[in-house]
């Protein structure tokens, strides 16, 4: 079975600064990785993934994540952050066929302030 | 066109009573999923169904109760409702064939008072 953490339950941070919000995860097989983003009264949107090949991975948006497997993480980072990204940011992990069960980790609420 | 379509949005309710959320998906997936979102945001799989076919039943009371008339539609009927079960549910769907992510819908916020 798998098992996600996300090591910070709220990251303040100010605008235009940099950001990294923590995921760690836990599995006995090969997985995919995930990371989404809830808006707030919102549905979840997929922001990246990871399947394969290269560990670094990007969004359209500016985010992106690395895949670390001797460490097993998968952090996920933005250089210069703006209002607008403030959501609940959620790690997720699923194995690589099967029923494909996503689990997801508890959430970082990033907040940018002004 | 909204790809996966959850209706109601919000649903309050007494206790006892028994209701049904309806999900569709119109992005020719064939494997489509429940999720419970709690007041801390957790998110926890409840059921998943391939091509009409359940394939992941997660320990959940049997007040809940899925139904999948074809691989576009998944609703799901609570029996009985009780206070704790008020909560964000969502549907997604994907693919089967792997690695795509999920879709989901926008939500049901279910209260029951």
């Amino acid at each position: 079975a798998q098992s996600v953490t996300q090591l910070d339950s709220q990251v303040p941070v100010f605008e235009e600064a940099p950001v990294e919000l923590r995921c760690n995860y836990s599995s006995s097989v090969s997985v995919y990785l995930f990371w989404y983003v809830q808006y707030p009264n919102q549905g979840l949107q997929l922001l990246l993934k990871y399947l394969s090949g290269s560990t670094l991975v990007e969004s359209i948006n500016g985010f992106e994540a690395e895949f670390n497997k001797s460490q097993t993480s998968f952090h996920l980072r933005k250089p210069s952050v703006h209002i607008s990204d403030t959501a609940e940011y959620f790690c997720a992990v699923s194995d690589l066929g099967g029923a494909q069960k996503l689990v997801f980790g508890q959430g970082t609420r990033l907040t940018i302030n002004p | 066109d909204t790809a996966v379509s959850q209706t109601p949005k919000y649903l309050v309710t007494q206790m006892g009573n028994d209701k049904s959320i309806k999900c569709e998906q119109n992005l020719g997936h064939d494997t489509m999923y429940w999720y419970k979102q709690d007041s801390k945001k957790f998110l926890k799989i409840m059921f998943s169904y391939n091509n009409k076919e359940l394939i992941i039943n997660e320990t959940v009371p049997n007040r809940f109760s899925p139904k999948s008339p074809d691989k576009a539609h998944l609703n799901l009927h609570i029996n009985s409702l009780e206070l704790g079960d008020s909560a964000v549910y969502f549907c997604a769907s994907s693919l089967s064939t792997g690695g795509g992510g999920y879709t989901f819908g926008s939500g049901t916020r279910l209260t029951v008072v």
